[in-house]
């Protein structure tokens, strides 16, 4: 069975700064692995996904994360935080033959002006 | 295309009394899944339907529960005599059909249930 691991459940950065949030993932086949961000009240959305293409993958808002099958690792950064950046980011992984996402335990982050 | 709606998006009952919750997935979309969120946790998995099929289904989906998905369009979620244990955000999303597993899901704004 898959599953991640959300390294830190609260990071806080200042505006301007990177932002790097840490996921690894187990999974005894090629994952296929998912960035989600959750405002307050609301649903979640779609970041950016792997799906074995380009290990680089750039999602929205100025989002980017690598896939690095070696570390298994799955880690989401954005170079330059912005105050709308506040939000809780979940980490999600998948395989070819499960259609269900299973999710990391989640990571806050918080923008310092 | 507005998206996975989900009623009621607030639910507050007593311990024992039935409620259900409804989702309206993106028109197109024949894959519908039902995940549940507690305080500070991510979503934890517990049902999906391709069309009107149940084709999964979790262990933590207890027999208190049972998902529909008649014709194959808007789905139902029912808990039977709840606990407090079950207060959570349940949340809907739907996928269409295309490629396989790494569909993109698309999350509704989720049931906050709340039992007393």
């Amino acid at each position: 069975a898959q599953s991640v691991t959300q390294l830190g459940s609260h990071v806080s950065v200042s505006e301007g700064a990177l932002v790097l949030l840490r996921c690894n993932y187990s999974s005894s086949v090629p994952p296929y692995l998912f960035w989600y961000v959750q405002y307050p009240n609301q649903g979640l959305q779609l970041l950016l996904k792997y799906t074995s293409a380009a290990t680089l993958v750039k999602g929205i808002n100025g989002f980017e994360a690598e896939f690095k099958k070696s570390e298994t690792s799955f880690h989401l950064t954005k170079p330059s935080a912005h105050m709308s950046d506040a939000a809780e980011y979940f980490c999600a992984v998948s395989d070819m033959n499960d259609y269900k996402l299973s999710f990391g335990a989640g990571t806050t982050v918080t923008v310092r002006a | 295309d507005t998206g996975v709606s989900q009623n009621p998006r607030h639910k507050i009952t007593k311990r024992g009394q039935n409620v259900t919750f409804r989702c309206d997935p993106i028109s197109e979309h024949n894959r519908l899944y039902w995940y549940r969120q507690t305080l500070g946790q991510g979503p934890e998995f517990l049902t999906y339907f391709q069309n009107e099929a149940q084709l999964e289904k979790s262990r933590l989906l207890s027999d208190r529960f049972s998902a529909e998905r008649p014709k194959g369009s808007f789905s139902t979620l029912e808990i039977q005599r709840t606990e407090q244990g079950d207060s959570a955000m349940y949340l809907c999303a739907s996928s269409l059909e295309l490629t396989g597993p790494q569909e993109t899901q698309y999350f509704g704004p989720g049931t906050r249930l709340l039992v007393l």
